[in-house]
């Protein structure tokens, strides 16, 4: 059984549209986790939410916007995507606590065209 | 804020060659620290971490790191590679209590069969 899921795999999108990213785990984790990984192959870490609530929240343009409809999901919406989005996306969950250990899933390869 | 720095950007190596990643770390505080491999098109998947304890930590297929507190140092060993440990490798830091795990922009393990 997966942990942590992503869909979809692969997202080719033209410039200016908006996407949606989705993640699921099925680990009963509290908190989740959107990060960035650019073409150096540099993880940055965009959002984390624990229990639907929003924790951390970097630097990230407000055309990215989070969504957490429960505690197993934690979806990512792009609004009027730029080429500099082209990136891969990752998921992760962890229990909460300062021992927990961050899951990730397969990543999301978006690229704007 | 937290940092972690790697210091080889590209090892290449033999099979059977034995291997040693940097990794030091920038954080003011108690520090769990983790390194997560990436094999080529997969997601990030953990091979070992510390919290307390015994400083020399064993992970999954074969690989140990050594805590160094002086040092603020957390190296990854390994003493044979195997051309199946090509992959990318990252160092990652989190405040003791935090949420926010920091990456350092990874090393790539390119191994010679």
């Amino acid at each position: 059984d997966t942990a942590v899921s992503q869909t979809p795999k692969y997202l080719v999108t033209q410039m200016g549209n908006d996407k949606s990213i989705k993640c699921e785990q099925n680990l009963g984790h509290d908190t989740m986790y959107w990060y960035k990984q650019d073409s150096k192959k540099f993880l940055k870490i965009m959002f984390s939410y624990n229990n639907k609530e929003l924790i951390i929240n970097e630097t990230v343009p407000n055309r990215f916007s989070p969504k957490s409809p429960d505690k197993a999901h934690l979806n990512l919406h792009i609004n009027s995507l730029e080429l500099g989005d082209s990136a891969v996306y990752f998921c992760a969950s962890s229990l909460p606590g300062p021992k927990e250990t961050q899951y990730f899933g397969p990543g999301t390869r978006l690229l704007v065209l | 804020a937290q940092s972690v720095s790697q210091h080889n950007h590209h090892v290449i190596l033999s099979e059977a060659a034995s291997l040693e990643l940097g990794c030091n770390y920038s954080y003011g505080g108690t520090v769990n620290l983790f390194w997560y491999v990436q094999y080529p098109g997969q997601h990030l998947q953990l091979l070992l971490k510390y919290f307390s304890g015994d400083p020399l930590v064993k992970g999954i297929k074969g690989f140990e790191a050594e805590f160094i507190k002086s040092k603020f140092s957390f190296n990854l060993r390994k003493p044979s590679v195997q051309w199946s440990d090509t992959a990318e490798y990252f160092c990652a830091v989190k405040g003791a209590g935090s949420y926010q795990l920091t990456f350092g922009k990874g090393t790539k393990l390119s191994v010679i069969p």
